[in-house]
């Protein structure tokens, strides 16, 4: 059973359009994060979830909206997709005691 | 600051040991992790080591932390070309366990 999995693995999609990635975790854990790698591969925070709530949001456009309809799972919406967005994005969960576990990666592509 | 900081390029003989080196900022970090990623993979969890360690050996693996210094290194014994990879370096902040990343050291095995 894959601890952090998330779909789409892959998603080529037109600038303009909304899309979405899912991430859902079945390890119990408490928090949940969205990170952005992007072509130099450098890792960097989106947001993090706690239990639902909105912990982190570092400075990501507002074009970009994450949701968690429960603490197993955190979506990210992305609205009026732009060439920039293009990158592999990676959730994560971590419980209070554990370490952070990461999905295996959903590479966005905008054209 | 809350940079993570490690070199970008590592070349090591292959049958040689590769030493990665990191350090970090916040003094108060939980967890501190090293990531291997290999090209068009997702996120590996190599190993971690706790702050309250000082030393950590898993087969191949030697994770060597100095709290004093906040300094964190990886050693790989015996370096194969499946060695090959970005790693990274990652430290879980304890004020609101944001998992702050390295830029990856990029390990090149040489014949």
């Amino acid at each position: 059973d894959t601890a952090v999995s998330q779909t789409p693995k892959y998603l080529v999609t037109q600038m303009g359009n909304d899309k979405s990635i899912k991430c859902e975790q079945n390890l119990g854990h408490d928090t949940m994060y969205w990170y952005k790698q992007d072509s130099k591969k450098f890792l960097k925070i989106m947001f993090s979830y706690n239990n639902k709530e909105l912990i982190i949001n570092e400075t990501v456009p507002n074009r970009f909206s994450p949701k968690s309809p429960d603490k197993a799972h955190l979506n990210l919406h992305i609205n009026s997709l732009e060439l920039g967005d293009s990158a592999v994005y990676f959730c994560a969960s971590k419980g209070q005691y554990t370490e952070a576990f990461f999905g295996q990666g959903t590479r966005l592509t905008v054209v | 600051g809350e940079d993570v900081e490690q070199s970008l390029f590592l070349s090591v003989r292959e049958g040689d040991s590769s030493v990665i080196n990191c350090t970090y900022t916040d003094s108060s970090s939980t967890y501190l992790y090293w990531y291997k990623q290999e090209p068009g993979a997702g996120l590996q969890l190599l190993t971690y080591i706790f702050s309250n360690m000082d030393m950590k050996q898993d087969q191949r693996l030697t994770v060597l932390l100095n709290k004093k210094d906040k300094h964190l290194s990886l050693r790989i014994a015996d370096t194969q070309t499946g060695d090959s990879a970005i790693y990274f370096c990652a430290e879980t902040q304890n004020r609101d366990d944001k998992i702050i990343f390295g830029k990856g050291t990029r390990l090149h095995i040489l014949p």
